[in-house]
């Protein structure tokens, strides 16, 4: 499995953007990037996924690095509803996937 | 439709007891996989079931098992329980076992072993 990196936590502002990186330099060609985030007491929950191109869904934005060594999550106006544990997973597919530590948002009012 | 349930939310066991963990996937799905997720920690995947069989695990030893049935809903348990074993146990569901879109997880059991 590719090592990521991302940071223990971040702070934003209520109605502002956030921009959540992370860092996958090992992933392997067919890996998809795969986000998931994590609201206190509840499970997992599917942000978004992409292979090369950036993508867009209603919760949020995949900007992927040309290399694809890089990745950046993008919350268009972040809500107190925002707050929660990111989970970046590169995989190959769904099947098993390796959750690391994530990026712990806090979003102020 | 119905989203992922899982039973019991809560329980209590002692050390060397045996536990049965239950979980109804969404309707449609045909996979399962158990996750286990440590306080502070994110989800280790534990292993997953494909219509029924056994299709990947992950670094867990043999008293963890599980079943799927035909319905595709699905169980975990867990034999000679140790304290380690204290725990959040997420189920998730898809469409198929090689999927590589989104994973639907129920809000898990959370298992106390003293």
């Amino acid at each position: 499995d590719a090592k990521t990196t991302q940071p223990n936590s971040m702070e934003s502002n209520e109605e502002e953007p956030v921009h959540l990186p992370c860092n996958h330099s090992t992933i392997s060609g067919t890996d998809y990037i795969h986000w998931y985030r994590q609201l206190p007491s509840q499970g997992p929950e599917y942000v978004i996924h992409g292979l090369t191109s950036n993508v867009n869904n209603r919760m949020a934005s995949l900007a992927i690095a040309e290399d694809r060594k890089s990745s950046t999550l993008i919350l268009h106006r972040a809500t107190l509803r925002d707050a929660a544990v990111y989970y970046c997973i590169p995989s190959g597919s769904a099947r098993q996937l390796t959750f690391g530590s994530g990026t712990q948002l806090t979003v102020l009012p | 439709e119905t989203g992922v349930t899982q039973s019991p939310t809560h329980l209590i066991k002692t050390r060397g007891q045996q536990v049965t963990l239950r979980c109804s996937s969404q309707s449609g799905h045909n996979t399962v996989s158990w996750y286990q997720q440590a306080l502070g920690q994110g989800p280790q995947f534990i292993f997953q079931y494909y219509r029924e069989e056994e299709n990947g695990r992950g670094n867990f030893p043999p008293r963890f098992s599980g079943l799927q049935f035909p319905n595709y809903s699905s169980e975990l348990n867990v034999n000679a329980l140790e304290l380690d074993d204290s725990a959040l146990y997420l189920c998730a569901s898809s469409w198929t076992s090689g999927f590589t879109g989104e994973l639907f997880f129920g809000e898990g059991s959370r298992l106390t072993v003293l």
